[in-house]
């Protein structure tokens, strides 16, 4: 089975832009979650969607949003880029609990 | 509140070695896993626990319920096992809380 796949691997862009970064679950996994990663807050959880449907959702501001399709496949989006916004996105996907991460976007904002 | 603690934060050994990395939390959870992330940032699911213990090859997993307490051993570590490792926990729902990480380096 392929394991989760995210696109793109890395992006670059500058304040005010925004983004859209992709996950594909493992088949069959109907659960996608988000996280981000920095260096000074170090893994914190985005949201989580099940059945395209936004389950949980962490503290995060509105800018970040995110959406899930009938074939599970999610999609996050930030808009109106900022610095702070630089990290490592990853997404997992989840069968019974078991979360399989994908291997991230990293994510600069000049 | 859910919060998670690790230990150490950094841990230093020569090849060989048995390692142990720890983690506690202050309320009860439903999971827990343990993570490793190797440089570059690529993350690895080793185990989901929510009871006992798990053994995979050189890693062993134990959770003590009543002590709220978690632990991965390693044992003849090898420099391929230096990573940073995270303990997320799930509080009922699919949610992660996560960890501080343990940044493990193990030399030659």
């Amino acid at each position: 089975k392929a394991g989760v796949t995210q696109t793109p691997r890395y992006l670059i862009k500058t304040r005010g832009q925004q983004v859209t970064l992709s996950c594909s679950p493992i088949s069959g996994h109907r659960s996608v979650s988000w996280y981000q990663q920095t260096p000074g807050q170090g893994l914190q959880f985005l949201f989580e969607y099940f059945s395209e449907t936004q389950r949980n959702k962490g503290n995060f501001p509105g800018r970040f949003s995110g959406r899930q399709f009938s074939n599970s496949r999610s999609e996050m989006n930030v808009s109106t880029l900022e610095l702070g916004d630089s990290a490592l996105y990853l997404c997992a996907s989840s069968l019974e609990n078991t979360q399989y991460f994908g291997p991230g976007t990293r994510l600069t904002v000049l | 509140k859910n919060e998670v603690e690790q230990s150490p934060q950094n841990l230093t050994a020569q090849e060989g070695e048995f390692i142990t990395i720890n983690c506690s939390y202050s309320v009860g959870i439903s999971a827990l896993h343990w993570l490793q992330q190797h440089p570059g940032g690529g993350i690895v699911s080793l185990f989901m626990l929510s009871s006992g213990k798990k053994k995979h090859g050189r890693l062993i997993a134990t959770i003590n319920i009543q002590e709220k307490h978690s632990s991965l051993h390693i044992t003849a570590s090898h420099p391929r096992d230096s990573a940073v490792y995270i303990c997320p926990m799930n509080f009922g729902n699919e949610k992660l809380t996560f960890g501080t990480g343990t940044r493990l380096t193990i030399i030659p």
